[in-house]
Protein backbone atom coordinates (compact mmCIF):
# COMPACT_ATOMS: atom_id res chain seq x y z
CA UNK A 1 0.00 0.00 0.00
CA UNK A 2 1.72 3.13 -1.35
CA UNK A 3 -0.96 5.17 0.91
CA UNK A 4 -1.88 7.38 -2.15
CA UNK A 5 -5.79 6.17 -2.03
CA UNK A 6 -8.00 7.01 -5.37
CA UNK A 7 -11.63 6.75 -6.02
CA UNK A 8 -13.49 5.36 -7.72
CA UNK A 9 -11.76 2.20 -8.63
CA UNK A 10 -13.74 1.84 -11.92
CA UNK A 11 -16.08 4.22 -13.90
CA UNK A 12 -18.71 3.78 -17.18
CA UNK A 13 -19.74 6.39 -18.26
CA UNK A 14 -21.01 7.34 -22.39
CA UNK A 15 -19.76 10.00 -24.13
CA UNK A 16 -20.25 13.35 -23.67
CA UNK A 17 -20.33 13.60 -20.20
CA UNK A 18 -18.55 14.70 -17.52
CA UNK A 19 -16.54 12.64 -14.65
CA UNK A 20 -14.83 13.60 -11.53
CA UNK A 21 -11.37 11.44 -10.21
CA UNK A 22 -10.44 11.99 -6.65
CA UNK A 23 -7.14 11.70 -5.27
CA UNK A 24 -5.87 11.68 -1.91
CA UNK A 25 -1.85 12.01 -1.53
CA UNK A 26 0.52 10.27 1.35
CA UNK A 27 0.79 11.75 4.70
CA UNK A 28 2.74 14.78 4.48
CA UNK A 29 3.11 15.14 0.54
CA UNK A 30 2.59 18.40 -1.08
CA UNK A 31 3.13 17.48 -4.49
CA UNK A 32 0.03 15.92 -6.52
CA UNK A 33 0.60 14.24 -9.91
CA UNK A 34 -1.89 13.08 -12.31
CA UNK A 35 -0.91 9.87 -14.94
CA UNK A 36 -3.02 9.14 -18.19
CA UNK A 37 -1.90 5.36 -19.36
CA UNK A 38 -3.69 4.15 -22.40
CA UNK A 39 -2.36 0.79 -24.49
CA UNK A 40 -1.05 3.23 -27.25
CA UNK A 41 0.36 5.66 -25.42
CA UNK A 42 1.72 4.46 -22.24
CA UNK A 43 2.25 6.75 -19.19
CA UNK A 44 2.01 10.27 -19.79
CA UNK A 45 2.44 13.22 -17.31
CA UNK A 46 -1.08 15.41 -17.38
CA UNK A 47 -0.40 17.74 -14.66
CA UNK A 48 1.02 18.72 -11.14
CA UNK A 49 -0.11 20.68 -8.21
CA UNK A 50 2.21 21.72 -5.61
CA UNK A 51 0.41 22.96 -2.16
CA UNK A 52 -2.64 24.04 -4.15
CA UNK A 53 -1.16 25.74 -7.13
CA UNK A 54 -0.82 24.25 -10.49
CA UNK A 55 3.12 23.09 -11.03
CA UNK A 56 3.30 21.60 -14.58
CA UNK A 57 1.21 20.78 -17.41
CA UNK A 58 2.00 17.85 -20.03
CA UNK A 59 -0.44 16.78 -22.30
CA UNK A 60 -3.53 17.40 -20.71
CA UNK A 61 -6.28 18.06 -22.63
CA UNK A 62 -8.36 21.56 -22.80
CA UNK A 63 -11.16 19.40 -21.46
CA UNK A 64 -9.47 18.10 -18.86
CA UNK A 65 -8.57 19.92 -15.81
CA UNK A 66 -7.84 19.78 -12.13
CA UNK A 67 -7.47 21.49 -8.96
CA UNK A 68 -5.89 21.04 -5.05
CA UNK A 69 -7.91 21.47 -2.05
CA UNK A 70 -6.41 22.82 0.69
CA UNK A 71 -6.89 19.79 2.42
CA UNK A 72 -4.17 18.32 -0.40
CA UNK A 73 -6.25 16.21 -1.87
CA UNK A 74 -6.84 16.31 -5.43
CA UNK A 75 -9.56 16.12 -8.09
CA UNK A 76 -9.42 15.51 -12.08
CA UNK A 77 -12.06 16.47 -14.22
CA UNK A 78 -12.74 15.22 -17.31
CA UNK A 79 -15.62 16.57 -19.60
CA UNK A 80 -17.05 15.85 -23.14
CA UNK A 81 -15.69 12.24 -23.13
CA UNK A 82 -14.93 10.75 -26.12
CA UNK A 83 -13.99 7.01 -26.71
CA UNK A 84 -10.40 7.63 -26.96
CA UNK A 85 -10.46 9.17 -23.16
CA UNK A 86 -11.15 5.01 -21.93
CA UNK A 87 -7.97 4.59 -19.95
CA UNK A 88 -6.38 4.16 -16.80
CA UNK A 89 -5.78 7.44 -14.65
CA UNK A 90 -3.17 7.57 -12.14
CA UNK A 91 -2.49 10.10 -9.72
CA UNK A 92 1.20 10.09 -7.59
CA UNK A 93 2.59 12.48 -4.67
CA UNK A 94 5.68 12.75 -3.24
CA UNK A 95 7.50 15.01 -1.05
CA UNK A 96 9.45 18.00 -2.80
CA UNK A 97 12.62 19.53 -2.43
CA UNK A 98 12.01 23.14 -2.79
CA UNK A 99 14.47 25.05 -4.45
CA UNK A 100 16.64 24.89 -7.50
CA UNK A 101 16.09 21.32 -7.67
CA UNK A 102 12.58 19.22 -8.19
CA UNK A 103 12.61 15.66 -8.27
CA UNK A 104 11.81 12.81 -5.72
CA UNK A 105 10.17 9.43 -5.30
CA UNK A 106 6.32 9.32 -6.39
CA UNK A 107 4.33 6.83 -5.02
CA UNK A 108 1.54 6.13 -7.20
CA UNK A 109 -1.94 5.38 -6.21
CA UNK A 110 -4.46 2.19 -7.42
CA UNK A 111 -5.43 4.15 -10.32
CA UNK A 112 -8.89 4.85 -11.77
CA UNK A 113 -10.09 2.44 -14.96
CA UNK A 114 -12.58 5.44 -16.72
CA UNK A 115 -14.42 3.22 -19.83
CA UNK A 116 -16.10 5.60 -22.53
CA UNK A 117 -19.14 4.29 -23.98
CA UNK B 1 4.38 13.04 -25.59
CA UNK B 2 8.36 12.14 -24.85
CA UNK B 3 9.39 8.69 -23.98
CA UNK B 4 12.42 7.04 -23.31
CA UNK B 5 13.61 4.35 -25.02
CA UNK B 6 12.97 0.73 -22.83
CA UNK B 7 14.79 -2.37 -24.07
CA UNK B 8 13.53 -5.48 -24.28
CA UNK B 9 9.93 -4.90 -24.72
CA UNK B 10 9.30 -8.49 -23.35
CA UNK B 11 10.98 -11.61 -21.76
CA UNK B 12 9.86 -14.66 -20.93
CA UNK B 13 12.68 -16.03 -18.62
CA UNK B 14 12.92 -19.88 -16.82
CA UNK B 15 12.75 -19.15 -12.95
CA UNK B 16 16.09 -19.09 -11.72
CA UNK B 17 17.74 -17.23 -14.70
CA UNK B 18 18.97 -13.32 -13.89
CA UNK B 19 17.64 -10.91 -16.32
CA UNK B 20 18.66 -7.68 -17.48
CA UNK B 21 16.57 -4.56 -19.32
CA UNK B 22 17.54 -1.20 -20.04
CA UNK B 23 16.71 2.79 -20.55
CA UNK B 24 17.87 5.30 -22.86
CA UNK B 25 17.17 9.02 -23.03
CA UNK B 26 18.42 11.45 -25.68
CA UNK B 27 17.96 14.12 -22.59
CA UNK B 28 19.89 13.81 -19.24
CA UNK B 29 17.90 13.39 -16.16
CA UNK B 30 19.04 14.74 -12.36
CA UNK B 31 16.94 10.77 -11.65
CA UNK B 32 16.12 7.68 -12.25
CA UNK B 33 13.41 5.62 -11.23
CA UNK B 34 12.41 2.35 -11.75
CA UNK B 35 8.92 0.62 -11.38
CA UNK B 36 6.89 -2.15 -11.50
CA UNK B 37 3.58 -2.74 -12.21
CA UNK B 38 0.81 -5.25 -12.09
CA UNK B 39 -2.05 -6.02 -13.91
CA UNK B 40 -4.62 -3.12 -12.57
CA UNK B 41 -2.82 -1.59 -10.24
CA UNK B 42 -0.90 1.19 -10.19
CA UNK B 43 2.96 1.02 -10.50
CA UNK B 44 5.03 0.22 -7.48
CA UNK B 45 8.48 1.64 -6.76
CA UNK B 46 11.63 -0.36 -6.98
CA UNK B 47 14.27 1.93 -6.99
CA UNK B 48 15.41 4.92 -6.90
CA UNK B 49 18.61 6.89 -8.30
CA UNK B 50 20.08 10.20 -7.73
CA UNK B 51 23.95 10.37 -8.84
CA UNK B 52 25.23 9.58 -12.29
CA UNK B 53 27.17 6.03 -11.83
CA UNK B 54 25.14 5.10 -8.83
CA UNK B 55 24.86 1.44 -8.02
CA UNK B 56 21.65 0.38 -5.98
CA UNK B 57 20.39 -2.69 -4.89
CA UNK B 58 17.10 -3.98 -3.24
CA UNK B 59 17.26 -7.34 -2.79
CA UNK B 60 17.44 -9.35 -5.32
CA UNK B 61 17.04 -6.10 -7.96
CA UNK B 62 20.00 -3.96 -8.53
CA UNK B 63 20.10 -0.68 -11.13
CA UNK B 64 22.51 1.69 -12.12
CA UNK B 65 22.30 5.31 -13.28
CA UNK B 66 24.50 5.82 -16.55
CA UNK B 67 27.49 7.72 -16.73
CA UNK B 68 26.19 9.95 -19.18
CA UNK B 69 23.21 10.48 -17.22
CA UNK B 70 20.99 9.61 -20.36
CA UNK B 71 20.40 5.82 -19.46
CA UNK B 72 20.05 3.34 -16.38
CA UNK B 73 19.88 -0.80 -16.04
CA UNK B 74 17.85 -2.77 -13.83
CA UNK B 75 18.86 -6.09 -13.33
CA UNK B 76 17.30 -9.07 -11.40
CA UNK B 77 19.26 -12.01 -10.23
CA UNK B 78 17.39 -15.59 -9.39
CA UNK B 79 13.93 -14.76 -10.91
CA UNK B 80 11.10 -16.06 -9.23
CA UNK B 81 7.20 -16.55 -10.63
CA UNK B 82 6.27 -13.19 -8.39
CA UNK B 83 8.75 -11.69 -10.54
CA UNK B 84 6.36 -11.47 -13.14
CA UNK B 85 4.83 -7.61 -14.00
CA UNK B 86 5.09 -4.63 -16.47
CA UNK B 87 8.66 -2.94 -15.41
CA UNK B 88 9.08 0.79 -16.36
CA UNK B 89 12.27 3.11 -16.44
CA UNK B 90 11.04 7.14 -15.54
CA UNK B 91 13.73 9.47 -15.96
CA UNK B 92 12.85 13.27 -13.74
CA UNK B 93 14.79 16.37 -15.30
CA UNK B 94 14.44 18.12 -12.07
CA UNK B 95 15.99 21.70 -13.09
CA UNK B 96 12.53 23.37 -14.50
CA UNK B 97 10.51 23.33 -11.27
CA UNK B 98 8.79 20.18 -11.16
CA UNK B 99 9.28 16.76 -10.84
CA UNK B 100 6.91 15.27 -13.55
CA UNK B 101 7.69 11.66 -14.48
CA UNK B 102 9.12 10.92 -18.37
CA UNK B 103 7.96 6.84 -19.05
CA UNK B 104 9.79 4.09 -20.85
CA UNK B 105 7.59 1.83 -22.91
CA UNK B 106 7.96 -0.96 -20.26
CA UNK B 107 9.29 -4.77 -20.33
CA UNK B 108 6.69 -6.92 -19.63
CA UNK B 109 8.73 -10.24 -17.32
CA UNK B 110 7.21 -13.88 -17.82
CA UNK B 111 8.72 -16.18 -15.39
CA UNK B 112 8.15 -20.22 -16.36
CA UNK B 113 8.44 -22.08 -13.25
Amino acid sequence: DSGVTQTPKHLITATGQRVTLRCSPRSGDLSVYWYQQSLDQGLQFLIQYYNGEERAKGNILERFSAQQFPDLHSELNLSSLELGDSALYFCASSVEVVGSYWGNEQFFGPGTRLTVL
Amino acid sequence: GQQLNQSPQSMFIQEGEDVSMNCTSSSIFNTWLWYKQDPGEGPVLLIALYKAGELTSNGRLTAQFGITRKDSFLNISASIPSDVGIYFCAGQHGSSNTGKLIFGQGTTLQVKP
